[in-house]
């Protein structure tokens, strides 16, 4: 299985800020790498798929880059509703992993 | 409007069995990847199991022999099939539709769209 690590697991910025979130791949899964965004209660949300492309609908203050083991989802100038669990996902091969998660809170 | 709904959670004892569906509307279930993909109470997201559209199944090792993942084609309806259950099953289970770009040589796939999930709790 490939194991998914994110960094940080929890992370308090203002609305305004830039922020990061990293995901490293236990081996090179090339760009089969994908972001969400879950709020509580709700279901995952995509955000990026293949590592740096944006989903319909999803706002341009969201980005993600990488490939191989590493990959970032950044995300600028922090809005309210971005307050959120972020998730990666490698679709490499089965069994699909997701990373542990980065919850995203409010300074 | 495409959409997928979960039904037929509840609780179930552990060694019981329990089948959950997911109607589909918008887009054809069987032209499509599908997953499910549970979520258990305060942790992360854990895949489950895959149909993919040639009927190719593929699951986590945790359910493997335990659960079957199937779809009825004139229902447009998925299903999971959940026997032998154990506490650790416990957890919100998301239907999911699966999409694919395509860079050459190679499609690229990812989680596009799901449902907002059935509850599934195991326990005495």
């Amino acid at each position: 299985d490939i194991q998914m690590t994110q960094s940080p697991s929890s992370l308090s910025a203002s609305a305004g800020d830039r922020v990061t979130i990293t995901c490293r791949a236990g081996r090179s899964i090339n760009i089969y790498l994908n972001w969400y965004q879950q709020k509580p209660g709700k279901a995952p949300n995509l955000l990026i798929y293949a590592a740096s492309n944006l989903q319909s609908g999803v706002p341009s203050r969201f980005s993600g880059s990488g490939s191989g083991t590493d990959f970032t989802l950044t995300i600028n100038s922090l809005h309210p509703e971005d307050f959120a669990t972020y998730y990666c996902q490698q679709s490499y091969s089965t069994p699909y992993t997701f990373g542990q998660g980065t919850k995203l809170e409010i300074k | 409007e495409v959409q997928l709904v979960e039904t037929g959670g509840g609780l179930i004892q552990p060694g019981g069995s329990l089948r959950v569906s997911c109607v589909a509307s918008g887009f054809i279930v069987s032209s499509n990847y599908m997953s499910w993909v549970r979520q258990a109470p305060g942790k992360g997201l854990e895949w489950v199991s895959l149909i993919y559209s040639d009927g190719s199944t593929y699951y986590a090792d945790s359910v493997k022999g335990r659960f079957t993942i199937s779809r009825d084609n004139s229902k447009n309806t998925l299903y999971l099939q959940m026997n032998s259950m154990r506490v650790e099953d416990t957890a919100v289970y998301y239907c999911v539709r699966e999409s694919r770009w395509f860079r050459a040589p190679s499609y690229y796939y990812y989680m596009d769209v799901w449902g907002k999930g059935t509850t599934v709790t195991v326990s005495s």
